[in-house]
């Protein structure tokens, strides 16, 4: 089966301009997650949706991220306007159950503000 | 958040096996364990998970004490694509879905 898929798998931007990421996850997976890792830090949680719900948003950092998941399908996370600090790599991860489950990871997107 | 304790790095020789330890007194009795690694810039990779009994698949094996506040990893044939960065990790804290990485152990495969 098809792994999760991001995209881009790099991006540079300057200050204040806009950012779409987008996650694919595998094919029949409720659970969608978007981490982050910022550089020297932790990988850090984002958030979670089940379907097309959002479940856990309290990794979100401010109201510059604003993530979707219409249809309940593929995913869409925005920085608008970036900063500089939003630099680091995004990954999103899916799963089919929330519990006692394994989670796939994508190879994320690397973002660069400039 | 559930905390895991990991020693920040290890060495090993390739073929030999490389044990990692991970210290979580504070987990409760329905927080699983879970073991992920994340080899150089790509996205972490599930390993194996436990609840109570040692588990074995392909990959690895998971040894947890019968306290459940500790465990081990053990890679049985460490090879140089094994050197990455091992992440011990709850899964169930709060039903929340989430997994919180800590540092994680740098584990070197050496030849």
């Amino acid at each position: 089966e098809a792994g999760v898929t991001q995209f881009p798998s790099h991006s540079v931007i300057e200050k204040g301009q806009t950012v779409t990421l987008r996650c694919d996850p595998i094919s029949g997976h409720d659970n969608l997650y978007w981490y982050r890792r910022v550089m020297g830090k932790e990988i850090k949680f984002l958030l979670h949706f089940v379907k097309e719900s959002k479940q856990d948003e309290s990794g979100m950092p401010n109201n510059r991220f604003l993530a979707e998941r219409t249809g309940g399908t593929y995913s869409t996370l925005k920085v608008q306007p970036a900063e500089l600090e939003d630099s680091g790599v995004y990954f999103c991860a899916s799963s089919r159950f929330r519990m006692n489950t394994e989670a796939f990871f994508g190879q994320g997107t690397r973002l660069t503000v400039v | 958040d559930a905390k895991t304790t990991q020693p920040p790095s290890m060495d090993c020789a390739e073929g030999r096996a490389a044990n990692l330890p991970c210290n979580h007194s504070t987990i409760s009795g329905n927080e699983y364990v879970y073991w992920y690694r994340q080899i150089h810039s790509q996205g972490p990779q599930y390993i194996i998970h436990g609840l109570k009994n040692n588990e074995t698949n392909e990959m690895a094996s998971l040894i947890i004490t019968e306290d459940r506040k500790s465990s081990t990893l053990i890679l049985p044939h460490a090879t140089l694509r094994d050197t990455a960065v091992y992440y011990c990790i709850f899964w169930g804290s709060g039903n929340t879905g989430k997994l919180i990485f800590g540092q994680g152990t740098t584990l070197q495969v050496k030849p």
